[in-house]
């Protein structure tokens, strides 16, 4: 079975600073995508960036972007110039590349990110 | 674009008793799944839906939850009976088809808590 590990519960930023949510997973499998959500209080989760695991190419959107380390099976998020609301838990998941068979998401236990202004 | 919706937004029950929640996806939007978010902890799948059909249910405690979509739209997943363990946000995302990179939109989530 996959597993995700966020091994940061909080972490603590302050404002226009870069901070960096790690994330590591255990699979198997060679074709996968992972997923960095975020999850604003008593608000709806969305996504912020996916990394397909045969691209080599770190993902970025924007202020944020991914380091993947595909061998050691890591997946940071990089948030450039934070603002306060960035401020939110944030989920590490993943997903199999299934062929369009089951193909939900296995998340991390979050990190919860604060924005000292 | 209309998000998905799910209501109600916040339960409570008594332990044993049942409860029922609902889920309409995004138009057009023929994936479906549930999820479980205990505090403290990430969401972790219940159930996926293609359509009206379960694509996978290995996660889903089937002594006391069930779910359906019928006419592969609106969904509802039932408890009964609720056990204390059972408190959580239960989110309900969708996405337009299956397919690993596809996106999934979530719902705002109804949280449930047991006495």
């Amino acid at each position: 079975a996959q597993t995700v590990t966020q091994s940061q519960p909080e972490m603590s930023v302050q404002e226009a600073e870069t901070v960096t949510l790690s994330c590591t997973y255990d699979t198997s499998e060679s074709d996968y995508y992972l997923f960095w959500y975020k999850q604003p209080p008593s608000r709806q989760m969305i996504l912020v960036i996916r990394q397909e695991a045969y691209k080599q190419q770190n993902a970025t959107e924007n202020r944020f972007s991914v380091n993947f380390q595909k061998a050691a099976k890591s997946f940071s998020l990089k948030i450039s110039d934070s603002q306060l609301g960035d401020a939110a838990m944030y989920f590490c998941a993943y997903r199999i590349h299934s062929g369009g068979g089951a193909d939900g998401l296995t998340f991390g236990k979050g990190t919860h990110l604060i924005i000292q202004p | 674009e209309a998000g998905v919706a799910q209501s109600p937004r916040y339960k409570i029950i008594e332990k044993r008793q049942s409860v029922a929640f609902w889920c309409n996806p995004i138009s057009g939007h023929a994936t479906l799944y549930w999820y479980q978010q205990i505090l403290g902890q990430g969401p972790k799948l219940l159930i996926q839906f293609q359509n009206n059909g379960v694509v996978d249910d290995s996660q889903l405690p089937k002594d006391r939850f069930s779910a359906e979509r019928l006419k592969g739209v609106d969904s509802t997943l039932k408890i009964q009976p609720a056990k204390l363990e059972d408190s959580a946000v239960y989110l309900c995302a969708s996405s337009h088809r299956r397919g690993s990179g596809n996106e999934q939109f979530f719902g705002p989530g109804t949280r449930l808590t047991v006495l």
